[in-house]
């Protein structure tokens, strides 16, 4: 049973480019959440979502960011025009679909994003 | 306003001694949770604690809550320089649906 799969595991882009970062989440897990971590600190929470629906978006920015996580296919965070202050590493999680409310997060390795 | 701070920032221990940290949070909780990071790696689940439960052990770990105080502490013993990485506590906050909350982790060094 693949863990969290997220590609790329780096990603280098300039100012003003999209940076499209995938993530599948474990066999059998309909929920998703990404989040952001800078160098020396704690995760940051961006985004939660469920199958096709967006269900807590409240720490991603309003713009340039954005996510999805379609019927088919891997959950996808896409930032657009990227800034230097975007470079972070970006983790994606997965939860089965249980809703006690005491659900362990399963991370996958991130993705490093560099902005030149 | 930021859940989950943890103190110490930054620990150095030798092998074989106990590695203590705490974790402070500001809301109610429905559970905490402590997690592991290796450098450059993503983060692994270790234990969860519910909001009606005051201690909890898994192997070498011990953690305890005290949600009169809002806070929690892990006890790695007997510790190994495989232990050497950054610990994390996430609180599961009651009003906030199904997300957690990390705090700005301790960094732990185990010398061999």
């Amino acid at each position: 049973n693949a863990g969290v799969m997220q590609n790329p595991r780096h990603l280098v882009r300039r100012r003003g480019q999209e940076a499209r970062l995938r993530c599948s989440p474990m066999k059998g897990h309909s929920h998703v959440y990404w989040y952001r971590q800078l160098p020396e600190e704690g995760l940051k929470f961006m985004v939660y979502l469920q199958k096709e629906n967006i269900i807590d978006e409240s720490g991603m920015p309003k713009e340039r960011f954005s996510a999805e996580f379609p019927k088919e296919g891997p959950s996808i965070l896409r930032i657009q025009q990227v800034v230097r202050g975007d470079s972070a590493a970006y983790f994606c999680a997965s939860s089965p679909l249980r809703g006690q409310g005491d659900e362990k997060l399963f991370f996958g390795s991130g993705t490093q994003l560099s902005v030149l | 306003s930021q859940q989950g701070e943890e103190d110490p920032q930054a620990l150095s221990i030798q092998e074989g001694e106990n590695a203590t940290m705490n974790c402070s949070y500001k809301t109610s909780i429905n559970n905490l949770q402590w997690y592991r990071q290796n450098s450059g790696r993503g983060l692994v689940h270790l234990i969860l604690i519910r909001s009606n439960e005051r201690e909890k052990h898994s192997g070498r770990l011990r953690v305890t809550l005290d949600t009169s105080k809002k806070s929690s502490s892990l006890l790695i013993t007997a510790s190994r320089a495989a232990d050497t990485a950054s610990y994390f506590c996430a609180s599961h906050p009651k009003a906030a649906g199904n997300k957690l909350t990390f705090g700005g982790g301790t960094r732990v060094l185990v010398k061999p």
